[in-house]
């Protein structure tokens, strides 16, 4: 089937050790700041997002930082499972909202 | 219903044919938003909707690419006189509040 990850930059990671991914945002207008999850032949998944005004936010397994100093973004993954390999994408939105700038993306493959 | 519908989910047209993909977003979702993905990149912006009308085309990359949403629900994105070049997975999301997107499965067009 079709991989959405051809050609990405790829972190190969053990099965219960944590995934760091990073990425590298443009417009430091940007306020809003998503994480997508998109597996082959689907659409992208929301994980978690984080707004400007804050630099750190905790989900269940994930964890967004921002620095919006040297505009960079990552993504944690806690205890990295079998179902965490995917595509990996970066998203910002700019204050008036509405539009999303998608990063490059990074592959993530779970050994077992 | 409960998720973003995309039809068709695969399509292949030749070349100079006219196509239409359709999106049936989230029931109650005022804002709604076209995307393309080429393989191996993410997702960039074609159009959004509030409402019927289209708040921001500024991504359709020319005048071959119309998209409608005459009663303020399901959208058709048309394509005239395709090319080989807009072969790439057509994505829908809807949105009620401009911030939390939710993403359809997509459509593949393929142009021969």
């Amino acid at each position: 089937g079709e991989s959405v990850g051809l050609h990405l930059p790829t972190l190969s990671v053990q099965e219960g050790d944590n995934s760091i991914i990073n990425c590298a945002y443009s417009n430091s207008a940007s306020d809003y700041f998503i994480w997508y999850k998109q597996e082959s032949g689907k659409g992208p998944q929301f994980i978690i997002d984080i707004r400007s005004n804050m630099d750190k936010r905790q989900g269940q397994r994930v964890t967004v930082l921002l620095n919006k100093t040297v505009k960079h973004l990552s993504l944690q993954i806690a205890a990295t499972q079998p179902g965490d390999s995917a595509v990996y994408f970066c998203a910002e939105m700019g204050a008036a909202g509405n539009k999303l700038t998608f990063g490059g993306g990074t592959r993530v493959l779970v050994k077992p | 219903g409960a998720g973003v519908s995309q039809t068709p989910s695969n399509k292949v047209t030749e070349k100079g044919k006219y196509v239409e993909l359709r999106c049936d977003p989230i029931s109650g979702h005022t804002a709604l938003y076209w995307y393309r993905q080429s393989l191996g990149q993410g997702p960039e912006f074609l159009i959004y909707f509030q409402g019927t009308g289209a708040a921001d085309d500024s991504g359709l990359p020319n005048d071959r690419f119309f998209a409608v949403r005459p009663e303020g629900s399901v959208s058709t994105l048309k394509i005239q006189r395709t090319e080989r070049g807009d072969s790439a997975v057509y994505l829908c999301a809807s949105s009620a509040d401009g911030h939390g997107y939710t993403f359809g499965s997509g459509t593949r067009l393929t142009v021969v």
